[in-house]
């Protein structure tokens, strides 16, 4: 069975702390990619990686920054968080395959981050 | 650019009845479709996908979803709702299969069945 698991269902932090949410996939899928998700705005892309030490900026990756060290893992960093980062956060991965049927990308279960 | 939108914040329908739950896209291409659902706090489960072929697709749960290339357009629809399907939905859209396009995901559409 498929799995992206993060490290953390709920975090709560406080402002200007710095932050790490873990996401490991075990379907040694070379693609990897944070989400940031918010009522009403649907979910929005913040950073995506395609290859171990690449990562590519998404929409929305002001305040943030990633790290993927190994193909499996990838983090996301807030590197001083703040009020308007509250969020759940939602990490996926997904292969790399020309032809091939399983294209689909999986997620994480999610972190609601609170920032207090 | 590419771009999906997701018309209806909500909708609701009766147990039993037929549900259709509306998305269009946006895309410099052929696209690449796909339809997620999200149960409340959990991440997204995958639904369905159109990649090419038969415009009907079938997935997961009893959905399915016509590609309408002319309207731009990929509904999901079940012929019978289920309270189990309240579930917020999304449609997202992505130019190549493979994460060099991320996909684009719309602001998704809340599913209530009524039993």
């Amino acid at each position: 069975d498929v799995k992206v698991t993060q490290s953390s269902r709920y975090l709560v932090k406080r402002t200007g702390e710095k932050v790490f949410l873990e996401c490991v996939q075990d379907m040694d899928h070379e693609n990897m990619f944070w989400y940031r998700q918010d009522p009403g705005l649907g979910l929005r892309l913040i950073y995506f990686s395609y290859d171990v030490k690449m990562k590519e900026k998404g929409d929305i990756p002001e305040g943030y920054s990633v790290s993927r060290e190994k193909k499996e893992r990838f983090s996301l960093i807030l590197e001083s968080a703040s009020t308007n980062q509250t969020s759940m956060y939602l990490c996926a991965s997904s292969p790399t395959i020309i032809g091939g049927s399983d294209t689909e990308a999986f997620f994480g279960q999610g972190t609601r981050l609170t920032v207090v | 650019a590419q771009s999906v939108a997701q018309p209806e914040d909500q909708v609701n329908v009766a147990e039993g009845n037929p549900l259709t739950v509306k998305c269009t896209y946006s895309v410099s291409g052929n696209p690449y479709l796909f339809w997620y659902v999200q149960y409340p706090n959990r991440g997204l489960q995958f639904l369905l996908k159109y990649i090419t072929g038969d415009n009907l697709v079938k997935g997961s749960y009893g959905f399915e979803a016509e590609f309408n290339k002319s309207q731009t357009s990929f509904h999901l629809k079940k012929p019978s709702a289920l309270v189990s399907d309240s579930a917020l939905y999304f449609c997202a859209v992505s130019l190549s299969l493979g994460g060099n396009t991320p996909l684009v995901f719309g602001k998704g559409t809340r599913l209530s069945v009524i039993a």
